[in-house]
């Protein structure tokens, strides 16, 4: 199917275990990005990519490891897993307009 | 720190009756400003992307204005809907292409 998804759309693990979230977009787009929401926040940014093997921080980065292999793959991996990263995750590609589409979410409870 | 402020917060709205909210922006440095529409348990979806001082969308029953001078942008829907509940979210994009999110508008119609 064509467009954005992520995986798995919801996720229980425990504090300490690594954990990755998987986005898959099939336009080619080159920027791709990972937000957090969390109540009483906007959505955050985690990191972001330009291009394959192209990555950079966002606004919280801390905790958080992501690659790009390939341009239509970004996961992000939580490498030890803390309550405080309990949230929703978005992952997001972005067209040559600046428009962003959105995937329809991950959420990750850490217990 | 780049910040994005709308405003009100929430939005209790008459069907039928017509509404308007907020962002603000920092009004040096602009590059775009984004509006997206965020239904309960689905992503954000693009409305308008603005560039230039004194721009104006449309989609439908929504509009919405840009003031780049004075750092805000409105955001119009003339005869709310039960469908048009949502949060709204704007973001300024800034020099790194990075765009820097509000926390939304929630908008909810009264039937």
């Amino acid at each position: 199917d064509a467009g954005i998804t992520q995986s798995p759309r919801y996720k229980i693990t425990e504090t300490g275990r690594q954990v990755t979230l998987m986005c898959h977009q099939t336009w080619s787009h080159s920027y791709m990005f990972w937000y957090r929401q969390d109540l009483g926040h906007g959505l955050r940014l985690i990191y972001y990519s330009a291009a394959a093997d192209i990555t950079d921080k966002g606004e919280v980065p801390d905790g958080y490891v992501v690659s790009r292999s390939k341009t239509e793959n970004f996961p992000l991996t939580l490498e030890s897993a803390t309550r405080s990263q309990t949230s929703v995750y978005f992952c997001a590609s972005r067209d040559p307009g600046e428009t962003q589409y959105f995937g329809p979410g991950t959420r990750l409870l850490v217990l | 720190i780049l910040n994005v402020e709308q405003s009100p917060q929430s939005l209790h709205v008459q069907e039928g009756d017509s509404t308007n909210f907020t962002c603000s922006f920092p009004s040096s440095n602009f590059y775009a400003l984004h509006w997206y529409r965020w239904e309960t348990a689905k992503s954000p979806e693009a409305l308008f992307v603005m560039t230039l001082n004194g721009d104006e969308k449309k989609k439908g029953r929504i509009s919405a204005t840009l003031n780049t001078k004075e750092g805000y942008s409105y955001l119009y829907i003339k005869g709310s809907q039960p469908e048009d509940s949502a949060t709204y979210l704007c973001a300024f994009r800034d020099s790194n292409y990075q765009l820097i999110w509000g926390a939304g508008t929630k908008l909810i119609i009264k039937p």
